[in-house]
């Protein structure tokens, strides 16, 4: 069955440093998303992906987080100066239409020190 | 704003069914899902049902909606130790919208 797959499983940086967190979502997927869960908590939105441009963002997407989609198969979020409060499980998800369901990658968990 | 509610533990023995219980308060939600969580794993979509309906059947799992009372369940029948996981409840207010998971209700299996 194909899978939304995520790498690295796990990334360990240094606060003030730049971290590229990579998906590659189902191949017949259009709509595309990243959520993150800090340990212990709710799993929370961060920003939508359809037609090559974000359709949605929640607040904790400010200015230091950017997503793209650089060629037909990989969507990426970089944090610009990951702070130690973005450790967290990275999550990408990916679904073929508005009314499909929403399947997620294992993720990746991001430490920053 | 919107808001999904799910009680935090339920301890069950193996053999017996389990019920997850979750609350949301958008009433305009199409799609309502419950994923499974094992310890350092991602969400596994385990199934989801539409808005228009009230239940949802698929081998030991039981779905059920009451859209009334913005109340969805999740029936385990024959509940097994590999069952042990924390099951998010969410939903969608609206399709293609960013999904609202509730903080997840760890299920304990003993044998």
């Amino acid at each position: 069955e194909p899978e939304v797959t995520q790498t690295p499983s796990h990334q360990v940086t240094q606060m003030g440093q730049e971290v590229i967190l990579r998906c590659v979502p189902i191949s017949n997927h259009l709509y595309f998303y990243w959520y993150r869960q800090i340990l212990g908590q709710k799993v929370e939105f961060l920003v939508s992906f359809y037609n090559n441009e974000i359709s949605e963002k929640s607040e904790i997407f400010d200015d230091q987080f950017s997503v793209e989609r650089p060629d037909g198969s990989n969507f990426t979020l970089k944090i610009r100066s990951t702070k130690l409060e973005d450790s967290a499980m990275y999550f990408c998800a990916s679904k073929s239409g508005p009314n499909s369901p929403l399947h997620f990658g294992n993720g990746t968990r991001l430490t920053v020190t | 704003g919107e808001d999904v509610e799910q009680s935090l533990f339920l301890s069950v023995r193996e053999g017996d069914s389990s019920v997850i219980n979750c609350t949301y308060t958008d009433s305009s939600s199409t799609y309502l899902y419950w994923y499974k969580q094992e310890p350092g794993a991602g969400l596994q979509l385990l199934t989801y049902i539409f808005s228009n309906m009230d239940m949802k059947q698929d081998q030991r799992l039981t779905v059920l909606l009451n859209k009334k009372d913005k109340h969805l369940s999740l029936r385990i029948a024959d509940t097994q130790t590999g069952d042990s996981a924390i099951y998010f409840c969410a939903e969608d207010h609206q399709a293609g919208t960013a999904l609202i998971f509730g903080k997840g209700t760890t299920l304990s299996v003993s044998s």
